[in-house]
């Protein structure tokens, strides 16, 4: 069985520093791409971020470019997301996702953690 | 990276189809197959529903279907159930990032 596990989410100030988690099982992580997808409070879904198996290409909406930067450890078969100087319009509940082809779909999704920026 | 367009509610009575919009331009809906539609419930994590335009994932009820016409990709649920009442959201890849629509808010009457 797929599942995918985010951690990582808190209560943080504007321009704070964090890094999310998703630790994956029940596939090799390593042959997949894999997302990050937000949804704000009582908002649509919004696609973040996203990298190839490998690492060797990344990818960022242009929201988060320069602020954000998305990692793997295939090892470990987890994910990353480490978010920089982080605003208010940060505050989401965020997803990690397998994709099943470079941005192509998302096949399974985690159960989000909460990211809250507010002073 | 405009969100794609989606009417913001529609709504149908158990046993009835609907269909749902979403559109974009020839960048992103109208340049490629990559389309795909996820069902929302609240306070749960998005379901894959339909990809690549018109392709359903094993154990999702062949009431559900997709197409697409130009920069217009559509769903449509037919016998509708009160099970189906959730937000759907359609998405689109395009230029090395994805878009999502605004979504929509299906209401079974």
């Amino acid at each position: 069985e797929v599942q995918l596990l985010e951690s990582g989410g808190t209560l943080v100030q504007p321009g704070d520093s964090l890094t999310l988690s998703c630790a994956v099982s029940g596939f090799t992580f390593s042959s997949y791409a894999m997302s990050w997808v937000r949804q704000a409070p009582g908002k649509g879904l919004e696609w973040v971020s996203g990298i190839s198996g490998s690492s060797a290409f990344t990818y960022y909406a242009d929201s988060v470019k320069g602020r954000f930067t998305i990692s793997r450890d295939n090892s470990k078969n987890t994910l990353f997301l480490q978010m920089n100087s982080l605003r208010a319009e940060d505050t989401a509940v965020y997803y990690c996702a397998k994709d099943r082809g470079r941005l192509r779909f998302f096949d399974n999704w985690g159960q989000g953690t909460l990211v809250t920026v507010s002073s | 990276q405009s969100a794609l367009t989606q009417p913001a509610s529609v709504s149908g009575s158990p046993g009835q189809s609907v269909t749902i919009s979403c559109t974009g331009t020839s960048s992103d809906v109208g340049a490629h197959n990559y389309v795909s539609w996820y069902q929302q419930h609240p306070g749960k994590a998005p379901q894959l529903m339909i990809y690549d335009v018109g392709n359903r994932p094993s154990g999702v009820s062949n009431r559900f279907s997709g197409s697409k016409s130009g920069n217009t990709a559509s769903l449509t649920i037919s016998g509708l159930q009160a099970e189906d009442e959730a937000d759907y959201y359609c998405s689109s890849y395009t230029s090395n990032t994805l878009v999502f629509g605004e979504g929509t808010k299906l209401t079974v009457l």
